[in-house]
């Protein structure tokens, strides 16, 4: 099974700045099967990114995502009071299980 | 555009099993694979298990085998996940989702809370 740490397991900052999301797995995500997520309370996990860095469908820009193999990052260029919310990421590309970060929240400085 | 939608909310005792629905609405359903995915209060995601409905096939995660049993029933574009053996640590909102087996989780339906309580 691979394992997803995500770090930092909060971040504090303010609107307009960056933010820089890690996800660091125990072993090679093959094909860069790695999406990412947004979770706001009360609400079901939205994808953001798929294949490490592609973004889904209606995703703004100011979110990318880079990586391979085991080191993968999430960044949002300049914090919306929207963006404000819980980030996971997740591997889809092993045989089972699916495994997801235990995710980093991202909250108002 | 698929669109899931799941039942109710449930309060179960402990020992007992609750069964989940989810009905798909758009898309083709025998094409695709629906996963399902739990989060307790205040924690993370955690994958269970998905299947591909055309085939009847599914595969579980390890921690659940023996308790987990995901069906589909075609005729009605429906997936269950039907947990035994309900323990208070099962208290959780359940969800569904399409994919998983290489390919992401998208879209998830709005979930269901399970409450196991005595």
């Amino acid at each position: 099974e691979i394992v997803l740490t995500q770090s930092p397991g909060t971040l504090s900052l303010s609107p307009g700045e960056r933010a820089t999301l890690s996800c660091r797995a125990s072993q090679r995500v093959s094909s860069n099967y790695l999406a990412w997520y947004q979770q706001k309370p009360g609400q079901a996990p939205r994808v953001l990114m798929t294949g490490a860095s592609s973004r889904a469908t209606g995703i703004p820009d100011r979110f990318s995502g880079s990586g391979s193999g085991t080191d993968f990052t999430l960044t949002i260029s300049r914090l919306e009071p929207e963006d404000f919310a819980v980030y996971y990421c997740q591997q889809y590309g092993s045989a089972p299980p699916i495994t997801f970060g235990g995710g980093t929240k991202v909250e108002i400085k | 555009q698929v669109h899931l939608v799941q039942s109710g909310a449930e309060v179960k005792k402990p020992g007992s099993s609750v069964k989940v629905s989810c009905m798909s609405s758009g898309g083709t359903f025998n094409s695709y694979t629906i996963s399902w995915v739990r989060q307790a209060p205040g924690q993370g995601l955690e994958w269970m298990g998905k299947i591909i409905p055309v085939l009847s096939i599914a595969n579980y995660a390890q921690r659940f085998q023996g308790r987990v049993t995901i069906t589909a029933n075609t005729s009605t574009s429906t997936v269950y996940m039907e947990l035994s053996s309900l323990r208070s640590d099962d208290t959780a909102v359940y969800y569904c989702a399409k994919g998983g087996g290489r390919v992401w989780l998208d879209p998830w339906g709005l979930g269901t809370l399970v409450t196991v309580s005595s």
